[in-house]
């Protein structure tokens, strides 16, 4: 079954603890992002990735880091989590990055004491 | 620069209604145009796209969507609503990178 997958779904951490968020898709797509989703202002766009090794800045990506070492994994880290990335996480695919729709993981629910 | 608005934060109708959720954008050049729906605890799911070519892009579970130029407007139409599909609802466009509207929730009641 075509999917991405994230890990962890839900996760409780204080401010300044690192974490990783994990994705991984199975479609060999090249394109993959991370956005995040806050109430009244939809999805906004952390990092993306056109290809392996190649990753770029979205509309909101202090705070956070990504790495691209393999196609098909695009982990998030949050060297230092604060209380404002409290969200909902969402990773995405698409394999043509301007006219293909994307596919989403299932969402990661972050809360930062 | 881009941008797109949901002008509606909810929309509420009857089952076997029409349904329509709106969406206007802001581009400088041709836009691609999508519409994604997030049902409850779940990842957004691709409904439709517009990338040229006819107007009225007919997408996922009975939605159609028709692409305005003059009114810089996608709206999205199902003719007859069901319960089913009471979810949470985004445009999107693209001229270059993504952005994504707020999003309208939508209610069809029994």
């Amino acid at each position: 079954e075509a999917q991405v997958t994230q890990n962890p779904r839900y996760l409780i951490t204080v401010t300044g603890k690192k974490l990783t968020v994990t994705c991984s898709q199975n479609m060999n797509h090249e394109y993959m992002s991370w956005y995040r989703q806050d109430p009244g202002l939809g999805l906004r766009q952390i990092y993306y990735s056109m290809n392996v090794e190649v990753t770029d800045k979205g509309d909101v990506p202090e705070g956070y880091k990504v790495s691209r070492k393999e196609k098909r994994n695009f982990p998030l880290i949050l060297e230092s989590p604060s209380p404002n990335q409290t969200s909902l996480y969402f990773c995405a695919s698409s394999l043509m990055p301007d006219t293909g729709e994307l596919f989403f993981g299932e969402g990661s629910r972050l809360t930062v004491l | 620069a881009q941008s797109v608005a949901q002008p509606e934060d909810q929309v509420n109708v009857a089952e076997g209604n029409p349904l329509t959720v709106k969406c206007t954008y802001s581009v400088s050049g041709n836009p691609y145009l999508f519409w994604y729906v997030q049902y409850p605890n779940r990842g957004l799911q691709f409904l439709l796209k517009y990338i040229t070519g006819d107007n009225l892009v007919k997408g996922s579970y009975g939605f159609e969507a028709e692409f305005n130029k003059s009114q810089t407007s996608f709206h999205l139409k199902k003719p007859s609503a069901l319960v089913s599909d009471s979810a949470l609802y985004f445009c999107a466009v693209r001229e270059g990178k993504l952005s994504f509207g707020a999003g309208t929730t939508v209610t069809v009641r029994a």
